[in-house]
């Protein structure tokens, strides 16, 4: 049971370019999160899905895309990469969307953009 | 929308020295209150919860109290270890949309 994974580990892009980070689960869980994570201001949510085929935006949802074909799968996708975007990048996934679920975390990206 | 005011770090202590993190909320509804831990290089993982007024969460020797009256939910260990250094997050799960909010963090380091 490898809980919640992400690839890649680390990564650097150039501005302008594109890429996908991927976010896998093996818990049969719903509900997919994606949240990025700068120094001093805690974890900020980007987009999350409540269900296969479903996604919705989060708090700081611009210049991010995602898709969610496959219930073990979240993709978090920048089409268009700036150096504001050099981030830490974390997935989760909970069981339940309700007040008392606890949410699983992988265990980041870390992504520069010169 | 939902708030989290964490207390600044960083914190250093001594080995088994006493270890309190405040954290205060404002959260429409009636949240869920967590306290999430990062270790160095690695994803967030719980600590523990409290789901309704006056539960206390515990784990691995820490505890906090839900605090309705005071919107409170402050982590509190009484002898914290090396082991303990990492990142604290307290995260209400709200009231009305089920999100987590995340306060800043609280970075405590614990010195042998």
């Amino acid at each position: 049971n490898a809980g919640v994974t992400q690839t890649p580990k680390f990564r650097v892009l150039k501005t302008g370019q594109s890429m996908t980070l991927l976010c896998a689960q093996d818990m049969n869980h719903e509900y997919m999160y994606w949240y990025r994570q700068d120094p001093g201001m805690g974890l900020r949510l980007i987009h999350y899905s409540v269900g296969e085929g479903t996604t919705a935006k989060g708090e700081v949802p611009d210049g991010y895309n995602v898709s969610r074909l496959k219930k073990q799968n979240f993709l978090l996708g920048l089409e268009s990469a700036a150096p504001s975007q050099t981030s830490v990048y974390f997935c989760a996934s909970s069981y339940g969307w309700g007040r008392s679920y606890e949410q699983y975390f992988g265990p980041g990206t870390r992504l520069t953009v010169t | 929308g939902d708030s989290v005011t964490q207390m600044e770090g960083p914190v250093t202590l001594s080995e088994e020295a006493f270890l309190t993190i405040n954290c205060t909320y404002t959260a429409t509804g009636y949240p869920s209150l967590f306290w999430y831990v990062q270790y160095p290089g690695e994803g967030l993982q719980l600590l523990l919860k409290a789901t309704k007024a006056d539960d206390k969460g515990s784990n691995k020797g820490f505890e906090a109290t839900y605090r309705k009256e005071t919107t409170s939910f402050h982590l509190e260990k009484g002898s914290v270890q090396v082991s303990d250094s990492a990142v604290y997050f307290c995260a209400p799960s709200g009231g009305s949309n089920y999100k987590l909010t995340f306060g800043k963090g609280t970075l405590l380091t614990v010195n042998p």
